[in-house]
Order: structure tokens, then sequence, then C-alpha cells
């Protein structure tokens, strides 16, 4: 199993640019969700999914979009950067029935300009 | 407003002390979970803990559902155990995380 997996691992955005962070697990997992982690703040969610075709927003959504085709993947999008976006973005994914631990993808280190 | 708040936030040992990681939270959970991040890297799940206690290697967790409260627990620790060690809970269909307690522990 190759996990969650992220790309990319590093990311340079001028003001303005729009991009994709794409994330991706193998485990079948129904929950995947999106976080940035920004120094003395801790992880704050963006977006979540319980399911294909189920999204729902998170505490700090705004300038995010995402959608859930498939099981497997999870992408993000930025719609129009702003240096307010500068932080590192993680991708998680777990089992929501039950309890589950949450695996983590590497993370992707981004720089709005 | 807080849901999930660490102590201390940053935390230095010498190695082989015992040390303590508290975690209070005020939403209602099914579990709670410890991670680690090491400088640079990616998070880790150490322990899932929804009642009582978990122990693996040095490495102990409990938690009071009651006091809304939780405790990490490293003996005997080492160097390679400096890291940013994560409180995170499990309320409806979200994480909330605490910000994290720094440790470096001192050769």
């Amino acid at each position: 199993n190759a996990g969650v997996t992220q790309t990319p691992k590093f990311q340079v955005l001028k003001t303005g640019q729009s991009m994709t962070l794409q994330c991706a697990q193998d485990m079948n997992h129904e929950y995947m969700s999106w976080y940035r982690q920004d120094p003395g703040m801790g992880l704050r969610l963006i977006h979540y999914s319980v399911g294909a075709g189920i999204t729902d927003q998170g505490e700090v959504p705004n300038g995010y979009n995402v959608s859930r085709s498939t099981t497997e993947d999870f992408p993000l999008r930025l719609l129009s950067a702003a240096p307010s976006q500068t932080s590192v973005y993680f991708c998680a994914s777990s089992y929501w029935r039950g309890y589950s631990e949450q695996f983590f993808g590497p993370g992707t280190r981004l720089t709005v300009l | 407003k807080n849901e999930v708040e660490q102590s201390p936030q940053n935390l230095t040992a010498q190695e082989g002390e015992f040390i303590t990681i508290n975690c209070s939270y005020s939403v209602g959970i099914s579990a709670l979970h410890w991670l680690q991040q090491h400088p640079g890297g990616g998070i880790v799940s150490l322990f899932m803990l929804s009642s009582g206690k978990k122990k693996h290697g040095r490495l102990i967790a409990t938690i009071n559902i009651q006091e809304k409260h939780s405790s990490l627990h490293i003996t005997a620790s080492h160097p390679r155990d400096s890291a940013v060690y994560i409180c995170a809970v499990r309320g409806g269909n979200q994480f909330y995380f605490g910000t994290g307690t720094s440790l470096t522990v001192i050769p």
C-alpha cells in the first residue's frame, strides 16, 4: 500500500494564480480531509468528504474548492491564490464508521508571493 | 475558542526523564488521537483511544472521558523522541486539533 500520497511537495505561486493539490489513498477509506498547518495555530480543517460525491466545508474553506469523484482521490483547488494561503497542506484519510486512526500524506509546502 | 487545549506548548527534558503532555477538550467526542510530527516531517498516528489506557513501547496514553482530559506519557525519554506531539479529537464529522507540544530531549 502506498498509503496517502500528495503532490506536489513544494509549490511557489504568484498572487492570483490557480492550482490543484493532489491527494490519493489506496486504503479504500471513506473519509478524506484537507488541513492547513500554520505556525502556532495547529491543523485547521479546510474541507472534508465522507464518501464519493459528498463534500463539506471545514473551519477555513474560503478560497478553496474540492470534489470527490472517486473513493481514492480528493483534490484541493486554489481558485485565486493569495499570500494568506501560504501554508503547509496535509491530506488525511480514515475509515469513518467505528474507530479509525487517520493516515496523513507527507504534506505540500505552498508559498504564494 | 479552542476545542482542544494542550500543555505545555514547549518542553525540554534531559535524556531518561519521564515526560507528560496534557490535552483537554471541550467537545463531545467518539475518540481521541495522539499524533507525532518530526521537524520537517509528516504526521503519524501514535494512539487512538476512547477509554482507559494504551501502551506502546515507552509511550503510554490515558483518557478520562468524564473530565475530558488525556495525557501522553513518555518513559525513559530519548533524543529521538524530540518532535511535536499533537492531540486531536473526533467530534461529529470533524477532527479538532491542539496546537501541539514541542518536545526537545537533550542527551
